[in-house]
């Protein structure tokens, strides 16, 4: 089964500096299709996940511009320019590719200082 | 605009049975690949199951044999059997559909329902 393994579990970010998540998969989320299939959510508190980013860098509806994807393969980048209090919560990543099963990360918990 | 809408959860003993029912409006559960998944008590997310569109079902491992995922095409709702419930089962079962098909806009099918509550525990 594929893993994702997430970095840093916490993050505790001052208002107005930016925030950086790590996400890294056991096998190459890279489909013949040409798309990788990798997903940001954010959970937060008392909420279901809502998505951020698809395929690795494309915003979802409605996200703002500060949420950023990039990476390929295996290795995988969120990033916050500037982090708001509405951004606290809980984000996972997620593969898509190795179907049927979806898997996420272990999430990554951010919190205003 | 669409909705999902999760219901059934509550306190069942182990051993015991429930079944979650989602409702959807707004989009077809039929036209898409829907799933099932639990988060336990301040942990993160696992999927549970999924139906593709053609109707074939998959389980993780924790469940198989125990839960049946199922929808109603007339009713537009999917749900989860889940037989043989165990301790580590307590959770809240979200209805989502995988993000690999496209609306009319571009952007991923990606909805989720509120969660729904399952609580096992004597």
């Amino acid at each position: 089964d594929i893993v994702m393994t997430q970095t840093p579990l916490s993050l505790s970010v001052t208002p107005g500096q930016p925030a950086s998540i790590s996400c890294k998969s056991s096998q190459s989320l890279l489909h013949s299709d040409g798309k990788t299939y990798l997903y940001w959510y954010l959970q937060k508190p008392g909420q279901s996940p809502q998505l951020l980013i698809y395929e690795v860098s494309s915003r979802f509806s409605g996200v703002p511009d500060r949420f950023s994807g990039s990476g390929s393969g295996t290795d995988f980048t969120l990033k916050i320019s500037r982090v708001e209090a509405e951004d606290v919560g809980v984000y996972y990543c997620m593969q898509g590719i190795h179907l049927p099963s979806i898997t996420f990360g272990q999430g990554t918990r951010l919190e205003i200082k | 605009e669409v909705q999902l809408v999760e219901s059934g959860g509550g306190l069942v003993q182990p051993g015991g049975s429930l079944r979650l029912s989602c409702a959807a409006s707004g989009f077809t559960v039929s036209s898409n690949y829907m799933s099932w998944v639990r988060q336990a008590p301040g942990k993160g997310l696992e999927w549970v199951s999924v139906i593709y569109s053609g109707g074939s079902t998959y389980y993780a491992d924790s469940v198989k044999g125990r839960f049946t995922i199922s929808r109603d095409n007339s009713k537009n709702t999917l749900y989860l059997q889940m037989n043989s419930l165990r301790a580590e089962d307590t959770a809240v079962y979200y209805c989502t559909s995988y993000p690999r098909f496209y609306d009319s806009s571009g952007y991923p099918r990606d909805y989720w329902g509120q969660g729904t509550l399952v609580t096992v525990s004597s």
